[in-house]
């Protein structure tokens, strides 16, 4: 398997538009996780899903940001409208369970000017 | 909720040991695990622990004290590519699972 794959690795856009960050996890992983990391606030975990379901979006900063899985193989994080504030790394990882080892995509570092 | 706390940063000199220490809180847990990262990288698995006591891999060992919310990760024959990040994580047991990270610790390791 050739790990979990992120795009773009790096993404620079205008305050105000739309980002859309793409994740194909590991096959056969079950669950998938989305974090963000600055130096401010670390890892952050916004969304994770089992079996292609949300189970937790807590950690989400607000209503611009949403997450979707349609399917086992692909999950999407979306930002619109996009703010300076979001710039950051966005990691995707997926497990094929709980309490064993999660597997981090490259990253995608979002510029928002 | 939950939350964990390492050291920013330690600095050690090569062929050295050092300990990364982590205390944490939280209602309930499956386990603590241990990532390393470099600059520029994305974050790699170096062990876990599901139960009290040591586990060891190589030059990294790793340990957890449930008791006394603590673990630690412990590298021997410090290198110079073991310069980089290192984060403990807990398996949350509530809602299913999810794995929560702590600050991280920047290690540098000098000649």
């Amino acid at each position: 398997d050739a790990g979990v794959i992120q795009s773009p690795r790096h993404e620079v856009t205008e305050m105000g538009q739309e980002v859309t960050l793409r994740c194909k996890p590991i096959s056969g992983h079950d669950y998938l996780f989305w974090y963000r990391q600055t130096m401010m606030r670390g890892l952050e975990l916004l969304i994770y899903f089992n079996n292609n379901v949300p189970i937790d979006d807590s950690g989400m900063p607000e209503d611009r940001f949403s997450a979707k899985m349609p399917n086992a193989s692909f999950s999407t994080l979306k930002i619109q409208p996009s703010e300076p504030r979001d710039s950051a790394v966005y990691f995707c990882a997926s497990s094929s369970r709980i309490d064993t080892e999660a597997f981090f995509g490259q990253g995608t570092r979002l510029t928002v000017v | 909720g939950q939350s964990l706390e390492q050291p920013s940063e330690v600095t050690a000199v090569e062929g050295a040991i050092v300990q990364i220490n982590c205390t944490y809180q939280t209602s309930g847990f499956y386990g603590l695990s241990w990532y390393q990262q470099h600059d520029g990288g994305a974050p790699t698995f170096l062990s876990y622990n599901a139960l009290d006591g040591l586990e060891e891999t190589g030059r990294f060992s790793s340990f957890l004290s449930r008791s006394d919310s603590y673990g630690y990760l412990l590298l021997q024959e410090l290198q110079m590519k073991d310069s980089a990040s290192y984060f403990c994580a807990l398996w949350n047991n509530n809602q299913g699972g999810k794995l929560i990270f702590g600050q991280g610790t920047e290690l540098s390791v000098k000649p």
